[in-house]
């Protein structure tokens, strides 16, 4: 069974940082791309960032690039977000997807970041 | 980035009627390979997304054949036959050139 659980999230203060980790089994991790989706609350869905299969190609949501960073450790079928200068606006539930035919097919239940003073 | 748009943002439904959603892409989303990469995801309460339907019209593992989708190019719909209770949630479409997109969301529920 496909499973991908989020943690990490939590608490923080504008301009501080943040790592998500997503866990992933019941797969080959590295034959699959990654991706990030978030919800804002009452929102709808927005992509945020996706890596190839080895790490060696990323690709970014406009309003993040230069602040997140994804990466990923096959050797512990981990996936990860690091997120520096949060502002209010990156308050939202983060899941994790597999990505496959340029979809998303399975999903994690997703980790909040709450973005506040 | 393409635009995806969703209507309407909102249908109330009979139980045992059929449902259509229509989402339109700001670009063909016709890729060089020849395929098109529009999929259709359903949100239930409290729940994260699941895949209902990818590259147009090919249902996912597990997904009810009262589900079809349909379309071509830059326009695109979802079809429910017969809507049941537990089909209740918001239906997003979603894009695969990158950057991925979503369409805002269409909130199915029972009249």
């Amino acid at each position: 069974e496909v499973q991908l659980v989020e943690s990490g999230g939590g608490l923080v203060q504008p301009g501080g940082s943040l790592r998500l980790s997503c866990a992933a089994s019941g797969f080959s991790f590295n034959n699959y791309w990654i991706n990030w989706v978030r919800q804002a609350p009452g929102k709808g869905l927005e992509w945020v960032a996706n890596i190839n299969q080895d790490g060696g190609e990323k690709h970014y949501v406009d309003s993040v690039r230069g602040r997140f960073t994804i990466s990923r450790d096959n050797a512990k079928n981990s996936l990860y977000l690091q997120m520096n200068s949060l502002r209010a606006e990156d308050t939202a539930v983060y899941y994790c997807a597999r990505g496959s035919s340029r979809t998303l097919d399975f999903w994690g239940q997703g980790t909040l970041v709450t973005v506040s003073s | 980035e393409i635009v995806m748009t969703q209507t309407p943002l909102s249908s109330p439904v009979t139980l045992g009627q059929p449902a259509s959603i229509s989402c339109r892409s700001s670009q063909s989303l016709v890729h060089s390979d020849g395929n098109t990469y529009l999929s259709w995801l359903q949100q239930r309460p409290g729940q994260p997304p699941r895949l209902l339907i990818y590259k147009i019209s090919n249902r996912f593992s597990g997904v009810p054949d009262r589900f079809s989708g349909s379309g071509a190019g830059t326009d695109f719909t979802l079809q429910i036959s017969r809507v049941e209770a537990e089909d209740v949630g918001v239906y997003f479409c979603m894009q695969g050139k990158q950057p991925y997109t979503f369409g805002q969301g269409t909130k199915l529920e029972i009249k």
